[in-house]
């Protein structure tokens, strides 16, 4: 079945600076891929998404791009804030019926 | 426009014990999901409804766990017996359904802790 695998589990970042969050898939036909964000005992939230038909999507400092052939995607913060501090989780699904595979998540941690 | 309601938040109990969490989705929403979500892993699909229908269980402990989803509107979740590694936050989330873009609204979660 589908398995997402997702890299670095901790990145710690001066505030500022740029973040990077990888994700790898291992199925060729999912097309759809979501980044939920999680702060500290919240619920997960979308953050930004991203079909199979587009490299690259962007929604003011954050970003995620695609690479179909590899089938990895990535996510991109530009800028990072205190509040970008959280876990964040990328997932894939195929189809439509929403049945997201979830990578293990990523603690961002945005020093001052 | 209100969000997805789950409850209770907080429940603990013994091992081998049951328990019960509700969730009312955001209405009109088709699509509910109940996921367990263990303290620093990604969440992990239990259960899928489409309306009333089951649309993925696959991964639902159906010894110990059930779920269901009445009239296509709220759902319950329920562990019986209670095991030590079912310590868990459980996430109900919604969405609009097929052809929707995709996103998930989640509630705040039920923290169980089994003792």
């Amino acid at each position: 079945g589908e398995n997402v695998e997702q890299h670095p589990s901790t990145l710690s970042v001066q505030e500022g600076d740029s973040a990077v969050i990888k994700c790898t898939y291992s199925d060729s036909a999912s097309n759809y891929f979501p980044w939920y964000k999680q702060e500290l005992g919240k619920r997960p939230q979308l953050i930004i998404d991203i079909r199979s038909n587009v490299g690259e999507k962007k929604d003011q400092r954050i970003a995620v791009t695609l690479n179909k052939t590899a089938k990895h995607f990535s996510l991109h913060i530009t800028e990072t804030q205190p509040e970008d501090s959280a876990v964040y989780f990328c997932a894939a699904s195929k189809g439509s019926n929403y049945q997201l595979i979830w990578g293990a998540g990523t603690k961002l941690i945005i020093k001052p | 426009e209100a969000g997805v309601a789950q409850s209770p938040r907080y429940k603990i109990i013994e091992k081998r014990q049951s328990v019960a969490f509700w969730c009312n989705p955001i209405s009109g929403h088709a699509t509910l999901y109940w996921y367990q979500q263990i303290l620093g892993q990604g969440p992990k699909l239990l259960i899928q409804f489409q309306n009333n229908g089951v649309v993925d269980d696959s991964q639902l402990p159906k010894d110990r766990f059930s779920a269901e989803r009445l009239k296509g509107v709220d759902s319950t979740l329920k562990i019986q017996p209670a095991k030590l590694e079912d310590s868990a936050v459980y996430l109900c989330a919604s969405s609009p359904g097929t052809g929707n873009t995709g996103e998930l609204f989640f509630g705040e979660g039920s923290r169980l802790t089994v003792l």
